[in-house]
């Protein structure tokens, strides 16, 4: 089945500087790719998704790349805020019938003052 | 808020016990996804409902089941429960089972077995 890993699994940025979580996935037949931030106490929440027919996709400071070639997608966030600051999972979804998502394993983002 | 409801938020019992779990989806969708979020073994797709229907299935237990009935909420049932299963419980939700539907998840229920 499909395996999805992501990198790192901690992240320390400050506030007002960019940071980056890469994922990579293993089953080339996934083609939907979404992103998940998950607060202290909360249940998941989508901030951001591409499929597989587009290479980038930006939504004000969040912003995900695609590549289909090399299995691995990215998110960028920009102008961290201490709000940003929670759990990120990416996920991959092969699609089809039925659509559930494989996960990675989360980074822990730490934005501080 | 995704608009998925889950009850109760907290459960507490014994081990041997069986749970359920309660989860409304958003209004109008169709599909209803449970997932398990443990310490050592992250977020994991348990099964999938569509329509009342079974429509996939992950890494459940025999022990473990789920329902979706007519006005679409879905029931997962937890039975012999074990030390291992506590855990976070998620219901997720979308409108269709289509190939890159977007699933919105519940807040959760936290089960914990002594």
């Amino acid at each position: 089945g499909e395996n999805v890993e992501q990198h790192p699994s901690t992240l320390s940025v400050q506030e007002g500087d960019s940071a980056v979580i890469k994922c990579t996935y293993s089953d080339s037949a996934s083609n939907y790719f979404p992103w998940y931030k998950q607060e202290l106490g909360k249940g998941p929440q989508l901030i951001i998704d591409i499929r597989s027919n587009v290479g980038e996709k930006k939504d004000q400071r969040i912003a995900v790349t695609l590549n289909k070639t090399a299995k691995h997608f990215s998110l960028h966030i920009t102008e961290t805020q201490p709000e940003d600051s929670a759990v990120y999972f990416c996920a991959a979804s092969i699609g089809g019938t039925a659509s559930k998502l494989t996960f990675g394993t989360g980074t822990r983002l730490q934005v501080t003052l | 808020d995704s608009g998925v409801t889950q009850t109760p938020k907290h459960l507490i019992t014994a081990t041997g016990q069986r749970v359920t779990l309660r989860c409304s989806p958003r209004s109008g969708d169709l599909s209803v996804y449970w997932y398990q979020q443990s310490l050592d073994q992250g977020l994991q797709f348990l099964i999938q409902y569509y329509n009342g229907e079974e429509r996939a299935k992950g890494n459940i237990l025999e022990r473990f089941s789920a329902q979706q009935f007519p006005d679409l909420h879905s029931e997962l049932n937890l039975s012999s429960l074990e030390l291992g299963d506590s855990a976070l419980y998620f219901c997720a939700s979308s409108v269709l089972a289509g190939d890159t539907d977007t699933q919105y998840f519940g807040p959760g229920t936290r089960l914990t077995v002594l």
